[in-house]
């Protein structure tokens, strides 16, 4: 069964940092590529970044760009965001999402982690 | 304002025919498969549809669809479980990012 789930949530005042993580179990983590969705209070789904299976190319929303960092580590099955000069717009539930092969659909999503950004 | 345009909200009885539409452009809808996401109460998102594609475990009461640059998901014989918040979403080649649309909230009556 696939499961990913996040952790790393938390309070953080304006200006802050904090990492956000994704295990996955399940299936061949390194064979997928991986991304971050995120769901601001009473707000709809945004999307904020994605990595390709070996982590040799990532992408992001035009948001976070320069603030925000994805990486994996595909020996330990884990994803992380970086998440840099933290806003309040950037209090979200922030999502981990697996993607359907070569299609940009995603098929799997963990449960979230929320981030609090605020003084 | 959403790259992708979703209707705000849309109901049915239960038992219904409801579809529900995702517009986009030739740089998205027009290139990629769309995939559907069902968020009930804000709990975490569930795959609903990939393409025309259903995931494991969705009743075949859910299809999808695709003509130009507008996609579209129907549920025959509505019921009461499937009232929940939809988002269309796909990628758009030009910006290099994925898009989802604002999201259309099913209410079933």
């Amino acid at each position: 069964e696939v499961q990913l789930v996040e952790s790393g949530g938390g309070l953080v005042k304006p200006g802050g940092s904090l990492r956000l993580s994704c295990v996955a179990s399940g299936f061949t983590f390194s064979s997928y590529s991986m991304n971050w969705v995120r769901q601001a209070p009473g707000k709809g789904l945004e999307w904020v970044s994605s990595i390709t299976s070996s982590g040799s190319v990532t992408y992001y929303a035009d948001a976070v760009k320069g603030r925000f960092t994805m990486s994996r580590d595909n020996a330990r099955n884990v994803m992380y965001l970086e998440m840099n000069s933290l806003r309040a717009e950037d209090t979200a539930m922030y999502y981990c999402a697996r993607e359907l092969l070569g299609a940009s659909l995603f098929d799997s999503w963990g449960q979230g982690t929320l981030v609090t950004v605020s003084s | 304002q959403s790259a992708l345009t979703q209707e705000a909200s849309v109901s049915g009885t239960v038992g219904q025919k409801v579809t529900l539409s995702c517009i986009g452009n030739s740089n998205n809808i027009g290139y990629y498969a769309v995939g559907w996401y069902q968020q009930i109460s804000h709990g975490a998102p569930k795959t609903v549809m990939f393409g025309n594609s259903l995931p494991s475990g969705i009743p075949d009461r859910f299809s999808g669809s695709k003509s130009g640059t507008t996609a579209s998901l129907t549920i025959w014989g509505l019921q009461p479980e499937d009232e929940a918040d939809y988002y269309c979403s796909t990628w758009d080649y030009s910006l290099s990012v994925q898009v989802f649309g604002g999201g259309t909230k099913l209410t079933v009556l």
